[in-house]
C-alpha cells in the first residue's frame, strides 16, 4: 500500500518557467514532509520540509505548499533552471516514535533550455 | 559537512552468495538506515537502526539482516542473493532525537548499484 504518491512519473518544464511537483498521501498521522532530489549516481540530497502546523514553507526559489485536509503537498521551483533537472522525492514522517520516513516513488524533472 | 560514504558503487554477485555492504558515517549521528531504490517503487526502507547493536525492521527486511558494532558503521548483509535483490541500496544517517533535534533529516551515501547474476 502506497501511502505517499507521487503521480507523475516525469515533467519537463521550460527553462526560467515554473515548475510544479506534486505529492499526496493517505496516512492522517504524518505531519512532517521533505523533499529530496536526486540526480543519477548519487544519493538523495535534502531540499525543503515542512511541518503540519504551516501551509507553507519558502526557500530561495523553492516552495513547498501542504493542504493537510486534501492530503495533498506540492513543490514549486520559480524559475526552473537547467541544473533543477533531477528526480524527486516528498517524504513524510511522523513527529513521534521513530524517524522513520516514507518516500513516494518519485518525478523525473526536465528543464528545456 | 555531513559524509555518508558506501564500500562499493558498483557490485556483481552470483546467486546464493553471501554479501556485504558496508556503510559509514563521519558525524556521529545515532541514526542509520538502508533503503532500496527501484523504479517506480522509489525508495523503500530495509532496516534502521537508533543506536549501537540496535536494529529495527523496515518495510521490505525479508532476504536482508545488518549490523551496527559501531556507532558509525551499518553494514546490510544479504544471507543468500538472489535475482530480485538487484537494486540500487543507499545508506543514510539523522543525528537523532536524543538531541532535541526533532526534524533534522537523512543525509544520503552515494549509493551501491549491485547486480545479482
Amino acid at each position: 500500500d502506497q501511502q505517499v504518491k507521487q503521480n507523475s512519473p516525469s515533467l519537463s518544464v521550460q527553462e526560467g518557467r515554473i515548475s510544479i511537483l506534486n505529492c499526496d498521501y493517505t496516512n492522517s498521522m504524518f505531519d512532517y514532509f521533505l523533499w529530496y532530489k536526486k540526480y543519477p549516481a548519487e544519493g538523495p540530497t535534502f531540499l525543503i520540509s515542512i511541518s503540519s502546523i504551516k501551509d507553507k514553507n519558502e526557500d530561495g526559489r523553492f516552495t513547498v505548499f501542504l493542504n493537510k485536509s486534501a492530503k495533498h503537498l506540492s513543490l514549486h521551483i520559480v524559475p526552473s533552471q537547467p541544473g533543477d533537472s533531477a528526480v524527486y522525492f516528498c517524504a513524510a514522517r511522523y513527529n513521534f516514535g521513530n524517524e522513520k520516513l516514507t518516500f513516494g516513488t518519485g518525478t523525473r524533472l526536465t528543464i528545456i533550455p | 559537512d555531513v559524509k555518508v560514504t558506501q564500500s562499493s558503487r558498483y557490485l556483481v554477485k552470483r546467486t546464493g552468495e553471501k554479501v556485504f555492504l558496508e556503510c559509514v558515517q563521519d558525524m556521529d549521528h545515532e541514526n542509520m538506515f538502508w533503503y532500496r531504490q527501484d523504479p517506480g517503487l522509489g525508495l523503500r526502507l530495509i532496516y534502521f537502526s537508533y543506536d549501537v547493536k540496535m536494529k529495527e525492521k523496515g518495510d521490505i527486511p525479508e532476504g536482508y539482516s545488518v549490523s551496527r558494532e559501531k556507532k558509525e558503521r551499518f553494514s546490510l548483509i544479504l544471507e543468500s542473493a538472489s535475482t530480485n535483490q538487484t537494486s540500487m541500496y543507499l545508506c543514510a544517517s539523522s543525528l537523532g532525537r536524543g538531541r532535541g533535534e526533532s526534524q533534522e533529516t537523512q543525509y544520503f551515501g552515494p549509493g551501491t548499484r549491485l547486480l545479482v547474476l
